[in-house]
């Protein structure tokens, strides 16, 4: 079965840290783009990075820019999101998912809340 | 950026009738366009990508048309597990973007 598992969220402080996990299964992980979606609560899907099947080509939403950075360990079968000054409007549920152009496998993603 | 936008944001359809959904681009996406569907407390699942071509496992009274920036995502018989949010997304160019969503709702 094909699955992505999100782990790491959780509650911080603005100005501090996050870093989120996906762990991946049933699929050749490192054949796969994988891509990271947020979700305010009560709002709609925000798309916010990407990284390509080597690690090699990486892109993020103009609001993370500077803040945030992906990455993936193709042997651990793993891709990472660390955050950096995290502000309150990064709360959100985040959600994992295979492929950068659509996204054919979602996780059932990971809290996180930015408050003080 | 590519701006999504949707419409009607809310649709009232009673079970068993047909269900249209628009969505349209602020600049071509040619076909690069995927429609997903979002019940509370869940995941988004992928229902259709490149315009017109379903997802595995989804059902056939879904189905999807256009192209450029004129899209359409059709329910030919709405089933009680259809009422949700629907969503589209660009994905021919960077950033990809999401439109704001179809609340598709039992009237």
């Amino acid at each position: 079965e094909v699955q992505v598992v999100e782990s790491g969220g959780g509650l911080v402080q603005p100005g501090g840290s996050l870093r989120l996990s996906c762990a991946a299964s049933g699929f050749s992980f490192d054949s796969y783009a994988m891509t990271w979606v947020r979700q305010a609560p009560g709002r709609g899907l925000e798309w916010v990075s990407g990284v390509s099947f080597n690690g090699g080509d990486t892109y993020y939403t103009d609001s993370v820019k500077g803040r945030f950075s992906i990455s993936r360990d193709n042997s651990k079968k793993t891709v990472f999101l660390q955050m950096n000054s995290l502000r309150a409007e990064d709360t959100a549920i985040y959600y994992c998912a295979k492929n950068w152009g659509y996204f054919d496998c979602w996780g059932q993603g990971t809290l996180v809340t930015v408050s003080s | 950026e590519i701006v999504m936008t949707q419409s009607p944001a809310t649709l009232s359809v009673s079970p068993g009738e047909r269900a249209t959904l628009s969505c349209r681009a602020s600049q071509s996406v040619t076909t690069s366009l995927a429609w997903y569907q979002q019940k509370p407390g869940q995941a988004p699942r992928l229902l259709i990508y490149g315009a017109s071509t379903r997802a595995t496992g989804i059902p056939a009274r879904f189905s999807g048309s256009g192209s450029g920036t004129e899209f359409t995502l059709t329910i030919s018989s709405l089933q009680s597990e259809d009422f949700a949010i629907y969503y589209c997304q660009q994905y021919n160019n960077w950033p990809r973007t999401f439109g704001q969503g179809t609340k598709v709702e039992i009237k």
